[in-house]
């Protein structure tokens, strides 16, 4: 049974970096896609974007330039960096596994307070 | 991309049907395949239906998904106290670059 974990700050000031690590047992890393999703208070769910095994990434246009996604293999952990955060990143942030059907398996999700 | 468009909440009473809409484009549901998810406060969310009308193993056959178009639905039959919660539809978007949206959520309450 693969299950994810999510790792990193719980809080985070603004205009720094944001950084949480996403970790991954009971299957192999080297399949599927690995999803970075967060959902701010009272709002719904924001897809962040996601990472293949390769390295190769795609991302919300709206989070882009300030998002990195990378990968770790020999680890078997993937992890999210957002780059100048405001109050507005403040939120639940979960990683997820995305078959090509969805996203069947996600972490419990890590709370981020942005702090000014 | 603009997310998808569901009605902010819907209501039944125990052993009702209700059905929740997913509004979406030419450029996402119209050429793709929705997923449904349900999120209780404070837990993952739960992936429902994917590929449009496929449940996955261990979900109950009251929830069923369609589309038409550009929109989709989820429907539960037989409304259970357990089924309150949220539900999110998703889809891929392919304009103006490919990227996973989810609807605006819709909270499902039980009289």
């Amino acid at each position: 049974q693969v299950q994810l974990q999510e790792s990193g700050p719980g809080l985070v000031k603004a205009s720094e970096t944001l950084s949480l690590t996403c970790r991954i047992s009971g299957d192999s890393i080297t399949s599927d896609h690995w999803v970075w999703v967060r959902q701010a208070p009272g709002k719904g769910l924001q897809w962040i974007g996601y990472i293949y095994y390769t390295g190769s990434t795609t991302y919300n246009p709206s989070l882009k330039s300030r998002v990195t996604i990378s990968i770790d293999t020999s680890r078997a952990q993937f992890s999210l960096n957002l780059g100048s955060v405001t109050a507005a990143d403040t939120a639940i942030y979960y990683c997820a596994r995305d078959d090509s059907r969805g996203l069947p398996i996600w972490g419990q999700g890590t709370l981020v307070t942005v702090s000014s | 991309q603009s997310p998808l468009t569901q009605p902010p909440s819907v209501s039944g009473s125990p052993g009702q049907r209700v059905i929740i809409s997913c509004v979406g484009s030419t450029s996402d549901i119209g050429r793709n395949s929705v997923n449904w998810y349900q999120h209780l406060p404070g837990t993952a969310p739960k992936l429902l239906i994917h590929s449009s009308t496929v449940r996955p193993s261990g979900v109950p056959d009251r929830f069923s998904g369609s589309t038409s178009g550009t929109s989709a639905s989820l429907a539960i039959s037989g409304l259970q106290s357990e089924d309150e919660a949220d539900y999110y539809c998703a889809s891929w978007g392919d304009n103006p670059t490919g990227m996973y949206i989810f609807g605006t959520g819709t909270k499902v309450t039980v009289l």
